[in-house]
């Protein structure tokens, strides 16, 4: 299994662009995760689907961002207008609803300029 | 407000020595906690887990004790190995549903060779 596919691993951009970052789980896994972490907060969940619908969106932080679950095998997770204080690494997780352990992927390093 | 904290950001130990990373909670409602230990580039990876029926875990060189009066759990690494050398996050989940956890800021371990 290729585990959590996250992509891409780094994007620098400037103050005002897009930015759009994606999330390909575990084959199987019906409960996905978006995690933004940064020195001063840690981990941060910003959302998690169940089944590919949100469920909980209270962690992110403002209008800016937001997240779709199209289909089970893929998710994004878009900032638009992006801005320097967005800047940190996005982890995308998956797990079998139930199961407490949650597989992370590799990360996205986010730089805005 | 972090419920979940982790008030050493660092922790440098001899190699061999035993290594203790503390975490606190806030909130009762917790009953499932989790240990992660992340590399450099590369997501968390689930360590050890712990419920709160139980006061100990042990796997191999890791052990979690929790203390529910206090709202506090430890890891022991025993002996610690440079291999070891990793940030440690916890984590604190109530058991409903989709476990939805809230990750403390994590501590930089340092082990010595």
């Amino acid at each position: 299994d290729a585990g959590v596919i996250q992509s891409p691993r780094h994007e620098v951009t400037e103050m005002g662009q897009e930015v759009t970052l994606r999330c390909k789980p575990i084959s199987g896994h019906n409960s996905l995760f978006w995690y933004r972490q940064t020195m001063m907060r840690g981990l941060e969940l910003l959302i998690y689907f169940n089944n590919n619908v949100p469920i909980d969106d209270s962690g992110m932080p403002e209008d800016r961002f937001s997240a779709k679950m199209p289909n089970a095998s893929f998710s994004t997770l878009k900032i638009q207008p992006s801005e320097p204080r967005d800047s940190a690494v996005y982890f995308c997780a998956s797990t079998l609803r139930g199961s407490h352990e949650q597989f992370f992927g590799p990360g996205t390093r986010l730089t805005v300029l | 407000d972090q419920q979940v904290k982790q008030n050493s950001p660092s922790l440098s130990v001899q190699e061999g020595r035993i290594s203790i990373l503390n975490c606190d909670y806030t909130n009762s409602m917790f009953d499932y906690f989790l240990w992660y230990k992340k590399y450099p580039a590369e997501g968390p990876t689930f360590l050890i887990s712990i419920s709160s029926i139980k006061d100990k875990n042990e796997d191999g060189r890791f052990t979690v004790f929790l203390n529910k009066s206090a709202k506090h759990l430890s890891l022991h690494i025993v002996p610690s190995q440079p291999g070891d050398s990793a940030v440690y996050f916890c984590a604190a989940s109530e058991t409903s549903g989709t476990y939805k956890y809230i990750f403390g800021t994590g501590t930089r371990l340092k082990v010595l060779a």
